[in-house]
């Protein structure tokens, strides 16, 4: 079964660090497009960043210089990095599975991220 | 980065209407197009892909058209399962977007 877990998510000051994982099941992480998307409380969608199958990243301009985005192809697995988190990236985070020319087909049921003090 | 303008905002509907939901790009996208469905406490989900194309087990009273600029996703028949946020999804270039969003309640 094509399965995405999220884990890693909790409460953590502004400032501070939190990496988020996302395992994979029936599917390898790098034959996809894997990303991360967001929802701020009471907002909609917004994509994070993503890591192709070639493995170039790439970020919302929200996030860029504080997150990273990596993938372990023997973990089957793929994470995110976030540094210097503010409160505004307060959001249930999903991780979301693309195909070129499909786009996220497959997503996991999120991981809730709270930056507050 | 390429901006998404989704419309309406929030509609209000009866189960067998006709709804349509616009989403405009900043610039020309081909028809790298998504369209999402979203529940409240539930994962997204893929309706809509290239433009025009229906993902593998979604209703056919789903359908998506346009292409450039211009997209539009319609409802044929407004089920009561079909009230959710819909979402399109630019994955045309670097920085994939979403719109805004449109909610779709209950008249």
């Amino acid at each position: 079964e094509v399965q995405l877990v999220e884990s890693g998510g909790g409460l953590v000051q502004p400032g501070g660090s939190l990496r988020l994982s996302c395992a994979a099941s029936g599917f390898g992480v790098s034959t996809k497009y894997m990303n991360w998307v967001r929802q701020a409380p009471g907002k909609g969608l917004e994509w994070v960043s993503i890591i192709y199958s070639g493995g170039i990243t790439d970020y919302a301009d929200a996030v860029k210089g504080r997150f990273s985005i990596s993938r372990d192809n023997s973990d089957n697995a793929v994470y995110l990095q976030m540094n210097s988190l503010r409160a505004e990236d307060t959001a249930l985070y999903y991780c979301a599975r693309a195909t070129y020319g499909v786009g996220m087909d497959v997503w996991g049921q999120g991981t809730a991220v709270t930056v507050s003090s | 980065a390429i901006q998404m303008t989704q419309s309406p905002a929030s509609l209000s509907a009866s189960v067998g209407d006709r709804v349509t939901i616009t989403c405009r790009a900043s610039q020309g996208i081909r028809n790298d197009l998504g369209w999402y469905q979203h529940k409240s406490g539930k994962a997204p989900r893929l309706l809509i892909y290239g433009a025009t194309r229906l993902q593998d087990g979604v209703p056919s009273r789903f359908s998506g058209s346009g292409s450039g600029t211009e997209f539009t996703l319609t409802i044929s028949s407004l089920q009561p399962e079909d009230f959710a946020t819909y979402y399109c999804l630019q994955d045309y270039t670097y920085q994939w977007t979403f719109g805004q969003g449109t909610k779709v309640e209950i008249k």
